[in-house]
């Protein structure tokens, strides 16, 4: 299995422009999470779905962040428009169902950084 | 809501044992977990702890004690490859992971 798979892996852009990450979770997980790491406010949850249903978007900072699971294999989420406060590296991880340890496998992030 | 705190940094020796403290607050939780994170890496998946007691992988052992809500991860035989960021999450309920504030752990020979 390739793991879960996250695009772009590094993004530069400027201040006012429109931000799109990209997220392939592992094949038959069906929770997808959407987290977002600053030396500032360490791991934060910002969103998660489950079998391709939004549950939880309280920690989605604002409404210029939205986030969508159109099908089981693909995730993205957006920023429009972008800030420099939002410079920070964006996890997207997945998880089998069922109970137990919470498993979250994570990709191995998208870096970015608004000028 | 819940937060959950760690040292900031814990240095170690090649050989030793070390202990990364987490204590948390939270009006109810499923478990803790522990993860490992590199430099430049992703957080993977270390250990859980659903109940009250030692759970031990391999050179990792976990400890829960909900009573103190407190719970530590123990890495024996430090290694250098051990050098890294160990985060301690609660398991909230509703497949909701939330994260400590890490620790940052540094092995030197």
């Amino acid at each position: 299995d390739a793991g879960v798979i996250q695009s772009p892996r590094h993004e530069v852009t400027e201040m006012g422009q429109e931000v799109t990450l990209r997220c392939k979770p592992i094949s038959g997980h069906n929770s997808l999470f959407w987290y977002r790491q600053t030396m500032m406010r360490g791991l934060e949850l910002l969103i998660y779905f489950n079998n391709n249903v939004p549950i939880d978007d309280s920690g989605m900072p604002e409404d210029r962040f939205s986030a969508k699971m159109p099908n089981a294999s693909f995730s993205t989420l957006k920023i429009q428009p972008s800030e420099p406060r939002d410079s920070a590296v964006y996890f997207c991880a997945s998880r089998i169902g069922g109970s137990g340890a919470n498993v979250l496998t994570f990709g191995a992030g998208s870096r970015l950084t608004v000028l | 809501g819940q937060s959950l705190e760690q040292p900031s940094e814990v240095t170690a020796v090649e050989g030793a044992i070390v202990q990364i403290n987490c204590t948390y607050q939270t009006s109810g939780f499923y478990g803790l977990s522990w993860y490992q994170q590199h430099d430049g890496g992703a957080p993977t998946f270390l250990s859980y702890n659903a109940l009250d007691g030692l759970e031990e992988t391999g050179r990792f052992s976990s400890f829960l004690s909900r009573s103190d809500s407190y719970g530590y991860l123990l890495l024996q035989e430090l290694q250098m490859k051990d050098s890294a960021s160990y985060f301690c999450a609660l398991n909230t309920g509703f497949q909701k992971l939330v994260f400590g504030t890490g620790t940052r752990l540094l092995v030197s020979p």
